[in-house]
């Protein structure tokens, strides 16, 4: 069975600042990997997906992620924090391409220091 | 990207009644929708896949009794919590399958008294 885990349920940078997101994953098949923001009391956006093409994938407001076979992860990075990336950000395998049921990490909610 | 509504966003109910949420997609059609629901601070469980003009199909754990969903049209799953509790207590968000990607609602926040 797939499932994620994400090391560090809770992330403080500074503004400026390298942001990192981990994420490992277990799948008996090549997977489906996505990272999803949430803002407080809202739904999920997609910040970026993998879906077996490039292995460093780019996603909107500057993220972007690295799929790595040998390591099973999927880490998400950006550069320089900004105030608005404070907030929750989940990863998800599937292993049906189409983003069907996705199995998803518990979260790693981003607080970004002035 | 696709939009998808819910409504209410938020709803507080006695224990014992039902409560019934709705789940658009706005702009596209979604032959499959599901539905989730998640604790404070916990990440999102799938509870069910609903397909459009069949029964949906629930994760092991989920009541099916309970836990109502409805797919009648391309554009609208509903999800009936019957008899809630305060258990039931959670946030609930549907999302649907459009062009190979999942659009997610706003999601609605159940309080059970």
């Amino acid at each position: 069975a797939q499932s994620v885990t994400q090391l560090g349920s809770h992330v403080s940078v500074s503004e400026g600042a390298l942001v990192l997101l981990r994420c490992n994953y277990s799948s008996s098949v090549p997977p489906y990997l996505f990272w999803y923001v949430q803002y407080p009391n809202q739904g999920l956006q997609l910040l970026l997906k993998y879906t077996s093409a490039a292995t460093l994938v780019k996603g909107i407001n500057g993220f972007e992620a690295e799929f790595k076979k040998s390591e099973t992860s999927f880490h998400l990075t950006k550069p320089s924090a900004h105030m608005s990336d404070a907030a929750e950000y989940f990863c998800a395998v599937s292993e049906v391409w189409g983003a069907q049921k996705l199995v998803f990490g518990q979260g790693t909610r981003l607080t970004i220091n002035p | 990207g696709a939009v998808v509504s819910q409504h209410p966003s938020w709803v507080i109910c006695k224990s014992g009644t039902s409560v019934k949420i709705e789940c658009r997609s706005l702009d596209f059609q979604a032959t499959t929708m599901f539905w989730y629901r998640q604790f404070p601070k916990q990440s999102l469980m799938l509870m069910a896949t609903s397909n459009e003009g069949s029964k949906a199909t629930y994760e092991q754990g989920v009541e099916k009794d309970k836990f109502l969903i409805n797919h009648a049209s391309l554009t609208l799953s509903t999800l009936t919590v019957t008899s809630a509790h305060p258990e039931d207590s959670s946030f609930y968000i549907c999302s649907g399958i459009g062009d190979n990607e999942q659009f997610f609602g706003p999601g609605t926040r159940l309080t059970v008294l």
